[in-house]
């Protein structure tokens, strides 16, 4: 069974400019989570899509949308790149919702590591 | 707002040595997770435990909830060189929301 897959890997982009990042779940997951991992804040939690519909939502500016397409698919989308966004951003796949934990395991991908310069 | 602090925050030790992290919150949670990441991956979880005083083993590594749901332990015995990574707890909020502790960077030295 395929695991969490995440592309591209690795990105390199300068402030201003937008950029997509893509994740493709664990084949039978509904729910698709991402979160943002830097040093001095750790791991955040970003939003949840279950069923294409965005069922939660962290603190963190509109800059910050994503989406989730029929076959479970999501795309992650930030707008005007700030220096701070440079971080390791994942993507996290679970049957149910996520906040569940109890009765659904998040399954983890590699991770896209962002740089803005 | 719910927060899940972790202690220490780095740990290097001696291979053989046995280690405790802490995971402890103001708040109650219904439920906690342990997760393991190594670099270049994404954390893997370990154990989930969702009573109050539950006691988990998974080999060497030894988990335990708290009575009162607000804090968490992960002891581990004879730590090995393939325990070096980054130790998560996450906690179910009551937004039905995953909140993630600050981490705990554990090296082991040969």
């Amino acid at each position: 069974k395929a695991g969490v897959t995440q592309t591209p890997r690795y990105l390199i982009k300068t402030r201003g400019q937008q950029v997509t990042l893509s994740c493709s779940p664990i084949s039978g997951h509904r729910s698709v989570s991402w979160y943002q991992q830097t040093p001095g804040q750790g791991l955040q939690f970003l939003f949840e899509y279950f069923s294409e519909t965005q069922r939660n939502k962290g603190n963190f500016p509109g800059r910050f949308s994503g989406r989730q397409f029929s076959n479970s698919r999501s795309e992650m989308n930030v707008s005007t790149l700030e220096l701070g966004d440079s971080a390791l951003y994942l993507c996290a796949s679970s049957l149910g919702l996520a906040g569940l934990i109890e009765y659904n395991e998040q399954f983890f991908g590699p991770g896209t590591r962002l740089t803005v310069l | 707002t719910q927060l899940l602090e972790q202690s220490p925050q780095f740990l290097s030790i001696q291979e053989g040595e046995n280690l405790t992290v802490y995971c402890n919150s103001s708040s109650v949670f219904s439920s906690l997770q342990w997760y393991r990441q190594e670099p270049g991956e994404g954390p893997v979880l370990l154990v989930t435990v969702v009573t109050g005083g539950e006691v988990k083993k998974l080999k060497r590594l030894t988990f335990q909830f708290g009575d009162a749901r607000k804090d968490s332990s992960l002891h581990i015995t004879a730590a090995q060189p393939g325990d070096t990574g980054l130790y998560l707890c996450a906690g179910g909020s009551s937004a039905s929301k995953i909140i993630f502790g600050s981490g705990t960077r554990l090296s082991i030295r040969p």
